[in-house]
């Protein structure tokens, strides 16, 4: 299976808000409500930030949100704040009990 | 709290086979969860190696399908990875994760497994 696409970069100032595009197709973000979205700060693990397309963990601030639109998914993060510099991966589902990720996306507050 | 980590040789010669061990601690490995592994190359984005449930039931990325064994053990509460043929394109930091609900939400720190001669 082919990765997602995500946008290499993407950035705002502090408080704006950035969208976060990952796309697929009809046999993966479209077809399954299991998108799933994850922050990497550099030399960490990922950390789950939105699972199932929509919904927080606990302990992640409700400035992160997630939806989706056919084979595109979205991650939005409101507000932002210098510690949200990071980079962000996608993840969905893909059928036949494979998995995929998307290409990433650095995010970088201004 | 679930914690989960890697350990392993850091260092693999091509042709070998990578073996990589997952100790999970605050939770039982068989549990109604899957358990995975997905890496990461130097500078690159993540890709799904692949998961097991506790009763041994795996399932791999196709890309990797043909060199890749992972494997449990209930009784030390971990579960290993076997790459055989290693290349250069094998150096990544390895991770080991639980699965729940379609994403992984507990991600052990990662190891670097370099290969070369």
């Amino acid at each position: 299976q082919s990765a997602l696409t995500q946008p290499p970069s993407a950035s705002g100032s502090p408080g704006q808000s950035v969208t976060i595009s990952c796309t697929g197709t009809s046999s993966d973000v479209g077809g399954y409500n299991y998108v799933s979205w994850y922050q990497q700060h550099p030399g960490k693990a990922p950390k789950l930030m939105i699972y199932e397309v929509s919904n927080r963990p606990s302990g992640v601030p409700d400035r992160f949100s997630g939806s989706k639109s056919g084979n595109t998914a979205s991650l939005t993060v409101s507000g932002l704040q210098a510690e949200d510099e990071a980079d962000y991966y996608c993840s969905s589902y893909a059928g036949s009990n494979n998995y995929v990720f998307g290409s990433g996306t650095k995010v970088t507050v201004l | 709290q679930v914690q989960l980590q890697e350990s392993g040789p850091g260092l693999v010669k091509p042709s070998e086979t990578l073996s990589l061990t997952c100790t999970v601690s605050g939770y039982s490995i068989s549990s109604v969860y899957y358990w995975g592994w997905i890496r990461q190359p130097p500078g690159k984005g993540l890709e799904w190696i692949g998961r097991i449930y506790h009763s041994g039931s795996t399932y791999y990325n196709p890309s990797l399908r043909s060199r890749l064994t992972i494997s449990v053990d209930t009784s030390k509460n971990q579960f290993s990875l076997n790459l055989s043929s290693v290349t250069a394109a094998d150096t990544a930091v390895y991770y080991c994760a639980r699965l729940s609900a379609g994403a992984f939400d507990f991600w052990g720190q990662g190891t670097l497994v370099t290969v070369s001669s």
